[in-house]
């Protein structure tokens, strides 16, 4: 068990729907990264949150948006969803800069399907 | 930018036999992070080992250990004694300061009875 908790495990939902997945980072992590992996594919970057301001981003669509909120726990906002959007989202965290033994750490992700 | 190289897209061992996974990446920074992943069918993501760029001393974590060769930007990642569990896709991995980890492309490897 990594400590890092995303909901829910399984979604399927229809073409042009809206969806929001979880993640609650380990205790103690400020950043939260979230990734999108389709079928056979490598892990794409998508967003990245520390202490509740976004960090870094990449080839997050603008149909997808992201948040991180007081108490640390991130959401990514999925819409007007599309076949090709079915994949594995993960969510990762991390104590943040300059921490000792900065180490990434992932959940096991959201499968989304879309029908 | 960062860049993490896999050139073995698919590698295979014989069970209890050991095997070696490459990985070379590019950066200017001198502080910074490696780890190898491994995906299972499962599709977990789950840490294998961890590499402080400042430590020179190579990780071990039970069977699984690093050669970090840091001038010639280099993170191999030995396997001993394969096991039919360590069948999966082992993703090599770049971390610096408080940045996005940047990931290769993965290696797939099989584990032969």
């Amino acid at each position: 068990d990594s400590g890092v908790t995303q909901t829910p495990k399984h979604l399927i939902t229809a073409t042009g729907q809206r969806v929001t997945l979880r993640c609650s980072p380990r205790s103690g992590d400020l950043s939260v990264y979230w990734y999108q992996q389709s079928l056979d594919q490598g892990l794409q970057f998508l967003i990245q949150y520390y202490n509740g301001e976004e960090r870094a981003k990449g080839n997050i669509l603008e149909r997808f948006s992201a948040q991180q909120f007081p108490d640390l726990h991130s959401e990514l906002n999925l819409s007007s969803l599309e076949l090709g959007d079915s994949a594995l989202y993960f969510c990762a965290s991390s104590p943040g800069q300059g921490a000792i033994g900065n180490t990434i750490y992932f959940g096991e992700g959201s499968w989304l399907t879309v029908v | 930018a960062q860049t993490v190289t896999q050139s073995q897209p698919e590698m295979s061992v014989q069970e209890a036999e050991t095997v070696t996974l490459s990985c070379t990446y590019d950066t200017s920074e001198s502080d910074y992070y490696l780890f190898w992943y491994k995906q299972p069918p499962s599709r977990q993501m789950i840490l294998v080992i961890r590499q402080e760029a400042y430590k020179q001393q190579n990780a071990t974590e039970n069977r699984f250990s690093v050669n970090f060769q840091k001038a010639a930007k280099s993170f191999s990642l030995k396997i001993s004694d394969s096991q039919l569990g360590d069948a999966a896709m082992y993703f090599c991995a770049y971390f610096f300061g408080n940045e996005k980890l940047t990931f290769g492309t993965g290696t797939r490897l099989t584990i032969i009875p």
